[in-house]
């Protein structure tokens, strides 16, 4: 069965500081893989998504994430944190039985400090 | 604007009442799903539809029950069976012809049981 393992609970970053936030998925077939962030007492909003096109993938508000298969990894990254990026962020998997639906992993509250 | 739409934002009940969340879609989608969220646990799948008069129990359907009469309404019931209620609930949709997977959040309802 797949699986979505989201390495830090928390994660702690200074304004214009490097962002990573890490994912590792298990899937017996290909996966589709998304981020979602979901800011307080809200539902969630699409990050990214791969589409197997690009190993690199473009989002919104600035993250990326690479795809790597060797690895397993589907880390999400911005260059420089800003304030409004304090959130939770969610890695999903898709699932490989016949539900069409998303696994997703626990989540990372990204706290960003002036 | 399209988009999913949950109500009540927050919703209180008393032990031993079923209470029913509402959720609606106007994106035309067909498939719809109900997800319950803790802190630190990620998104549960509690149950799901991929047709009208159609419905699938997810991983914590115990306790919770669902109708899918119209393709735009997804309502979810949460019984006096629930034994641990009080959570942050997520409608979810999806379409099938659209990108795999991918999810449309609404912006949830947190019930409180006491």
């Amino acid at each position: 069965a797949q699986s979505v393992t989201q390495l830090g609970s928390h994660v702690s970053v200074s304004e214009g500081a490097l962002v990573l936030l890490r994912c590792n998925y298990s899937s017996s077939v290909p996966p589709y893989l998304f981020w979602y962030v979901q800011y307080p007492n809200q539902g969630l909003q699409l990050l990214l998504k791969y589409t197997s096109a690009a190993t690199l993938v473009k989002g919104i508000n600035g993250f990326e994430a690479e795809f790597k298969k060797s690895e397993t990894s589907f880390h999400l990254t911005k260059p420089s944190a800003h304030m409004s990026d304090a959130a939770e962020y969610f890695c999903a998997v898709s699932s490989d039985t016949g539900r069409r639906a998303l696994t997703f992993g626990s989540g990372t509250r990204l706290q960003v400090q002036p | 604007d399209g988009g999913i739409t949950q109500s009540p934002k927050y919703l209180f009940r008393k032990e031993g009442q079923n209470v029913t969340l509402s959720c609606e879609q106007n994106l035309n989608h067909d498939a719809m799903y109900w997800y319950r969220q803790d802190p630190g646990q990620g998104l549960r799948l509690i149950y799901y539809s991929q047709i009208v008069n159609d419905f699938q129990k997810g991983d914590i359907a115990e306790g919770y029950s669902v109708s899918r009469e119209k393709k735009e309404s997804f309502p979810l019931t949460v019984t006096s069976a629930q034994k641990n209620p009080t959570a942050f609930y997520l409608c979810a949709s999806r379409d099938q012809t659209g990108f795999p997977y991918e999810q449309y959040f609404g912006p949830g309802t947190r019930l409180t049981v006491t």
